[in-house]
């Protein structure tokens, strides 16, 4: 079985501080995918990763950066974090292109106050 | 079925009943398919999935129907039980123009088993 990780299932930062979210995934899968899930709004696509230290942006980059150092390994980074980043914060993997199937983490709920 | 909005569809279906659960994509030039089940507090979990070139697959308990003329996609699941509450949503995988693949993701329909 896959098994996608995420460091914290609940955090609370201050507006302002810097904020690690990381994630690991155990079955050698070569793209790793950072996403927020927000109320009546889905799934949105932050950054992702097709091999080690690359990443490609999503669909809303702003206010974040990734960090692919080895290949189970992607770090979701909120540089100064802001009340807007309140929100559910997943990690998924999958083998090889994004048309295989994505399997996810647990989730990461951020409170930034 | 899918939604835009603050408040997920829901529905409720009596424990060994079968549901269906729709959903329309946006794109036809999607070509692959993917039911996930989201549980409370937990990340989404892998359903079954469903390429282009069909338009039915059957899995335990669940078959997903693929009509591409009116771009809906459904997901039946038969003989519900309690563990079936949760989120379920559907997601589609097209190209870009900038010939980069995406998986784009529905809102969810929230299912209740009513013992």
């Amino acid at each position: 079985d896959v098994k996608v990780t995420q460091s914290s299932r609940y955090l609370v930062k201050r507006t302002g501080e810097k904020v690690f979210l990381e994630c690991v995934q155990d079955m050698d899968h070569e793209n790793m995918f950072w996403y927020r899930q927000d109320p009546g709004l889905g799934l949105r696509l932050i950054y992702f990763s097709y091999d080690v230290k690359m990443k490609e942006k999503g669909d809303i980059p702003e206010g974040y950066s990734v960090s692919r150092e080895k290949k189970e390994r992607f770090s979701l980074i909120l540089e100064s974090a802001s009340t807007n980043q309140t929100s559910m914060y997943l990690c998924a993997s999958s083998l090889v292109r994004t048309v295989e199937t994505q399997y996810f983490g647990p989730g990461t709920r951020l409170l930034v106050l | 079925g899918e939604s835009v909005g603050l408040h997920l569809p829901t529905l409720s279906v009596q424990e060994g009943d079968n549901s269906i659960i729709n959903c329309a994509y946006s794109n036809s030039a999607s070509d692959y398919f993917i039911w996930y089940k989201q549980e409370s507090g937990k990340g989404p979990q892998f359903i079954i999935d469903i390429r282009s070139n069909m338009d039915k697959r059957q899995g335990q308990r669940v078959t997903v129907l693929l009509n591409k003329t009116v771009k809906h996609l459904s997901l039946q699941i038969a003989a519900t039980q309690p563990g079936d509450s949760a989120v379920y949503f559907c997601a589609e995988n097209w190209m870009t123009l900038g010939g980069n693949e995406k998986l784009t993701f529905g809102t969810g329909t929230r299912l209740t088993i009513i013992p």
